[in-house]
């Protein structure tokens, strides 16, 4: 059964540093794409970033590219989104997504979400 | 960016209904288009790809259509547990946008 574990949400303030993790089971992590998903309260979906099998390709939301990192390690099944210079508008619930390919594609399935809240 | 637009914005419908909610992209996006169900409180779930294609385990009741910039999700005959809000995305190119969400409420 593929599991999807997002961890490391919680209140930081305006400029503050966070890193999610997104633990993978159920599957072989390194042959699929991740991918991060938010989804600020009480609105729609927005996509964040992503990450091939490998992690040798990266995409990122223009309204988080420069301050967004993701990465992966393949040995440990994570998928991480290292998030700094936070702002209010970053509030939101954070999916991690599995992708149908080692690269493009769309999701098939989601984690429960992790609660990152940027505020003083 | 391509942009996706969802109509209608909500419904209501009653059991057994047939529902039909529709999507258009800003630009061509051939067949690269998903369908996600979110209920209130939990994750967002996979329910069509490719336009058309059912994800594994979904109820055949589902079904999706479309090709370039116009698709459409139809819930033949509409259950209980079909209330939520519903959203379609674009995989032709980065950045993937999703629509504003379709809100199907049970009558």
């Amino acid at each position: 059964e593929v599991q999807l574990l997002e961890s490391g949400g919680g209140l930081v303030q305006p400029g503050g540093s966070l890193r999610l993790s997104c633990a993978a089971s159920g599957f072989t992590f390194s042959n699929y794409a991740v991918t991060w998903v938010r989804q600020a309260p009480g609105k729609g979906l927005e996509w964040v970033s992503g990450i091939s099998g490998s992690g040798g390709s990266t995409h990122y939301a223009d309204s988080v590219k420069g301050r967004f990192t993701i990465s992966r390690d393949n040995s440990k099944n994570t998928l991480y989104l290292q998030m700094s210079s936070l702002r209010a508008e970053d509030t939101a619930v954070y999916y991690c997504a599995k992708k149908i390919g080692a690269n493009g594609g769309t999701f098939d399935y989601w984690g429960q979400g992790t609660l990152v809240t940027v505020s003083s | 960016d391509i942009q996706m637009t969802q109509s209608p914005s909500s419904l209501s419908a009653s059991v057994g209904d047939r529902v039909t909610i529709t999507c258009r992209a800003s630009q061509g996006i051939s067949n690269y288009l998903a369908w996600f169900q979110q209920q209130p409180g939990k994750a967002p779930k996979s329910l069509i790809y490719a336009a058309s294609s059912l994800q594994s385990g979904v109820p055949s009741r589902f079904s999706g259509s479309g090709s370039g910039t116009d698709f459409t999700l139809t819930i033949s005959s509409l259950q209980p547990e079909d209330f939520g809000t519903y959203y379609c995305q674009q995989y032709n190119s980065f950045p993937l946008t999703f629509g504003g969400g379709t809100k199907v409420e049970i009558k």
